[in-house]
């Protein structure tokens, strides 16, 4: 598995942009980079993933650099409700066998 | 909207009782798994399943086994429930696809074994 590192924890302003990083950097060439978050006393929740390109839904935005060893996921205009631990993922190619580390505890404040 | 649901919410057993955690998703999805969630140690795979009928080792899956008997219903067995057993039991499915990383989780059961 590609071993992802990220801050234990971070601060951010509600209606600010809360950026997110995670380095990544033995990732292999066909592994996607996934982001799932998980609030308090509930089941962790898909975000978003990405191969190399660029992504964005509803929920967030990810930006993979363009050497893949690391990324950040930004949310763009945090509110309270977003105070959650953000997990990066990147599980081997073709499996689901997800390894969920200690992830980054973001706090938004009013 | 998918829903993965997970049987009990909370679960107080007592050491040595036979312990059933039930788990069903509806979105006909192929993959299943258990997982269980302890402070400072994150999330850790117990046991998973790609298939029915199938099961496959996850990283922690001493003490435990599961049964897949329908595509819907995944289940996590403690046959000894132990006290270093009680944690949060988190189960999710996903669909069979290349890119296999998007989980959808139940809201997890938590488990305390006096």
């Amino acid at each position: 598995d590609a071993k992802t590192t990220q801050p234990p924890s971070m601060d951010c302003a509600e209606g600010r942009a809360a950026n997110l990083p995670c380095n990544h950097s033995t990732i292999s060439g066909n592994e996607y980079v996934y982001w799932y978050r998980q609030i308090h006393s509930q089941g962790p929740q898909y975000i978003i993933h990405g191969l190399k390109n660029n992504e964005t839904n509803e929920m967030a935005s990810l930006i993979i650099t363009e050497d893949r060893k690391s990324s950040t996921l930004i949310l763009p205009h945090a509110t309270l409700r977003d105070t959650a631990v953000y997990y990066c993922i990147v599980p081997p190619y073709n499996t689901d066998k997800l390894i969920f580390g200690t992830g980054t505890r973001l706090q938004v404040f009013p | 909207d998918v829903k993965v649901t997970q049987s009990s919410r909370y679960l107080v057993k007592r050491t040595g009782e036979k312990v059933f955690l039930e788990c069903v998703q509806d979105m006909d999805h192929e993959n299943m798994f258990w997982y269980r969630q302890d402070p400072g140690l994150g999330l850790r795979l117990i046991y998973f399943s790609y298939d029915v009928k199938m099961k496959e080792k996850g990283d922690i899956p001493e003490g435990y086994s599961v049964s897949r008997e329908k595509k819907e219903r995944f289940s996590l067995i403690l046959e000894s429930a132990s006290t270093n057993q009680t944690s949060m039991y988190l189960c999710a499915s996903s669909p069979r696809t290349e890119s296999t990383g998007e989980l959808f989780f139940g809201e997890g059961s938590r488990l305390t074994v006096l």
